[in-house]
């Protein structure tokens, strides 16, 4: 089936120490978005990708960047992990239609990161 | 500009009963409207859809949403509220650009 995957779906690190997400999708989807999510609080964009076209969103710390070898993958790299970037991350996919965005997001399960 | 409001932080209900979830947006286009369900520790769900056709949406597990235009509301609702509800729920607006709005979201109780 088609789908959106999202690996580790649990990640535990040491403060600082660098940690990679992975995402991919098998729906060919042009846009590709990561979300922070914090415990009882909505999916907050750090980025997302259209294409190869990077998009980052204006509060979005230095401390988060991302990677989209080709279209079927994207990863989240966190340079230097605090305390604060405990959270779960979300990967989402929308498609394009004759140069319209498609209506629907779908999302992936989730990785649930946690920095000690 | 976009703006979606859940009214409704925490809404309990007894299992069987009726469920009603909030939701009011605000758009300068027409919009796209979106439910989404969360259960613990888990991604977000497609529960239903509305862009452009019928105003009342059917979707997955005995849920609908009807739009409202006049009232700027998309307000989800089910007959009968059922243990496995119990989760977070999100109303998610867009216009069809690059950018995508989430509400606060709603906790659904359901009490035995």
């Amino acid at each position: 089936d088609a789908m959106v995957i999202q690996n580790p779906r649990y990640q535990v690190t040491q403060f600082g120490k660098p940690v990679t997400l992975s995402c991919s999708q098998t729906l060919n989807h042009n846009v590709m978005y990561w979300y922070q999510q914090k415990s009882s609080q909505a999916p907050k964009l750090l980025f997302h990708y259209y294409d190869k076209d990077f998009n980052n969103e204006a509060d979005t710390p230095d401390n988060f960047q991302s990677r989209r070898p080709n279209t079927s993958f994207c990863f989240l790299d966190i340079r230097s992990p605090g305390l604060g970037d405990t959270a779960m991350y979300l990967c989402a996919t929308r498609g394009m239609r004759q140069g319209a965005y498609q209506e629907t997001q779908y999302f992936g399960p989730g990785t649930r990161l946690l920095v000690l | 500009a976009q703006s979606v409001t859940q009214l409704d932080s925490h809404v309990s209900v007894s299992e069987g009963t009726p469920v009603l979830l909030r939701c009011n947006y605000s758009s300068s286009y027409s919009p796209s409207l979106f439910w989404y369900v969360q259960h613990p520790n888990k991604g977000l769900q497609l529960l239903l859809k509305y862009t452009s056709a019928a105003t009342l949406v059917k979707g997955i597990n005995g849920f609908e949403a009807e739009f409202k235009k006049s009232e700027t509301s998309f307000h989800l609702t089910k007959p009968s509220a059922h243990m496995s509800d119990a989760a977070e729920y999100f109303c998610v607006v867009n216009n069809r650009d690059d950018k995508i709005i989430f509400g606060k979201g709603t906790r659904l109780h359901i009490l035995p």
